[in-house]
């Protein structure tokens, strides 16, 4: 298995409070990447970051905020969480190299009540 | 809208048959990558293949890419029950970089 490790695996929040989902990796890969996935919606990317403080939005970014100020941890923020935030969370790598593989954490469940 | 668009949704068939799954994108790519996940699991990469390719094979796999008809496919021979999961395509679009887009996979199920 890849060296990712996402935190917390499980969570039940209320709506409006903030939560902050942990990945951190051990493989010092440049690019990193927040997905999530839905029934009927497949995976979509929320964020990436292709550095320490470099990030972009990805397509379903609005209600999430990212940081990295670690090559090998990436924060993403709910900063009010809301019923249709409730999703599995995936964190993902990858390497330098251009069309490499990425690899993917175990996923959060986060179900925001 | 997504990328990659995987038909069919769901797939069930016997042990030692095969199985044949379809993806087809919009836009020109730099390569396209076929991914598994086990249920409640993350995706594991399972093969890439690039834009100047038309077939690759890793064991049991065997995909196809067919750009002009932007399309590709991934077949699983002899198929066991632990073949059983979710396959997703994903493409690295020619102007997204270090980007993948996913599809919405196929559900494969392999009966004993």
């Amino acid at each position: 298995d890849a060296g990712i490790t996402q935190s917390p695996r499980h969570k039940v929040t209320e709506t409006g409070t903030p939560v902050t989902l942990r990945c951190h990796q051990t493989e010092n890969h440049r690019y990193m990447y927040w997905y999530r996935q839905d029934p009927g919606h497949g995976l979509r990317l929320i964020h990436y970051s292709y550095g320490v403080k470099d990030t972009d939005k990805g397509e379903v970014s609005d209600g999430y905020s990212v940081s990295r100020s670690k090559t090998e941890d990436f924060l993403l923020t709910l900063e009010s969480a809301t019923s249709s935030q409730t999703s599995v969370y995936f964190c993902a790598i990858s390497a330098l190299n251009p069309g490499n593989t990425i690899y993917f954490g175990e996923g959060s469940w986060l179900t925001v009540v | 809208s997504q990328q990659g668009e995987e038909d069919p949704q769901a797939l069930s068939i016997q042990e030692g048959e095969n199985a044949t799954m379809n993806c087809s994108y919009k836009t020109s790519i730099n390569n396209l990558q076929w991914y598994r996940q086990n249920s409640g699991r993350g995706l594991v990469h399972l093969i890439l293949i690039r834009s100047n390719e038309r077939e690759k094979h890793s064991g049991r796999l065997r995909v196809t890419l067919d750009t002009s008809k932007k399309s590709s496919s991934l077949l699983i021979t002899a198929s066991r029950a632990a073949d059983t999961a979710s396959y997703f395509c994903a493409t690295r679009e020619e102007t997204s970089g270090s980007r993948l887009t996913f599809g919405e996979g196929t559900q494969l199920t392999v009966n004993p």
